[in-house]
């Protein structure tokens, strides 16, 4: 069964640092997603993504932030200067359809989690 | 007003139980109704989408009322493995964006 992959599975850094969390979606789907969720606490959607450029975003996803489908298979999360406050699980998610489909199902990657020093 | 409202729980039922849990969310013009399951430090599985007419599957029963803007999941018959977090997920106005609640936890006692 297809399945979405993120790499890695964790990542620690010092604050300050530069990170790009990895995804590679389900190959016939179009839209992705990045999620955050950081411990104990709720999925928070940052930022949906289609034809190669930003759907919508999040108030959470600010200048710090910014994703990029560099080739047809990966879809990557760039944090710039990562604070204390970024550590947290992010999901990668992608769908098949266009986000108004009624149903539309999302699929989840099993996350990456950011641990910043 | 958050996008999405649950009750947290946590749940605490015996085995065979019926147990139901609610979602309210306050933007009408969302299409798009789920409820996903999450297993702790897991990634969010969907369990089933919610129709308008109200669906099931097994065990599971989902209701949708759009006049009040309430979901519903009901799991009877609960077995151990059904432990886990339960997440009300609803789309934006634009449908780009996918609002959860919190989660409600339950807990399956043998």
């Amino acid at each position: 069964e297809p399945e979405v992959t993120q790499t890695p599975s964790h990542q620690v850094t010092q604050m300050g640092q530069e990170v790009i969390l990895r995804c590679v979606p389900i190959s016939n789907h179009l839209y992705f997603y990045w999620y955050r969720q950081i411990l104990g606490q709720k999925v928070e959607f940052l930022v949906s993504f289609y034809n190669n450029e930003i759907s919508e975003k999040s108030e959470i996803f600010d200048d710090q932030f910014s994703v990029e489908r560099p080739d047809g298979s990966n879809f990557t999360l760039k944090i710039r200067s990562t604070k204390l406050e970024d550590s947290a699980m992010y999901f990668c998610a992608s769908t098949p359809r266009r986000g108004l489909a009624v149903n539309n199902e999302q699929f989840f990657g099993p996350g990456t989690r950011l641990t910043v020093l | 007003r958050k996008e999405v409202e649950q009750d947290p729980g946590p749940f605490n039922v015996p085995e065979g139980a019926t147990v139901a849990f609610n979602c309210t969310y306050s933007n009408s013009a969302s299409q798009s109704f789920f409820w996903y399951r999450q297993d702790c430090r897991k990634e969010p599985k969907l369990l089933m989408s919610v129709y308008s007419s109200g669906n099931e599957d097994g065990r599971f029963t989902a209701q949708l009322n759009r006049a009040s803007q309430y979901i519903s999941l009901l799991i009877r018959d609960s077995k151990l493995s059904d432990s886990a977090t339960y997440l009300c997920v609803v789309n934006s106005r634009t449908g780009n964006q996918f609002y959860f609640g919190t989660g409600t936890s339950l807990t399956v006692i043998p």
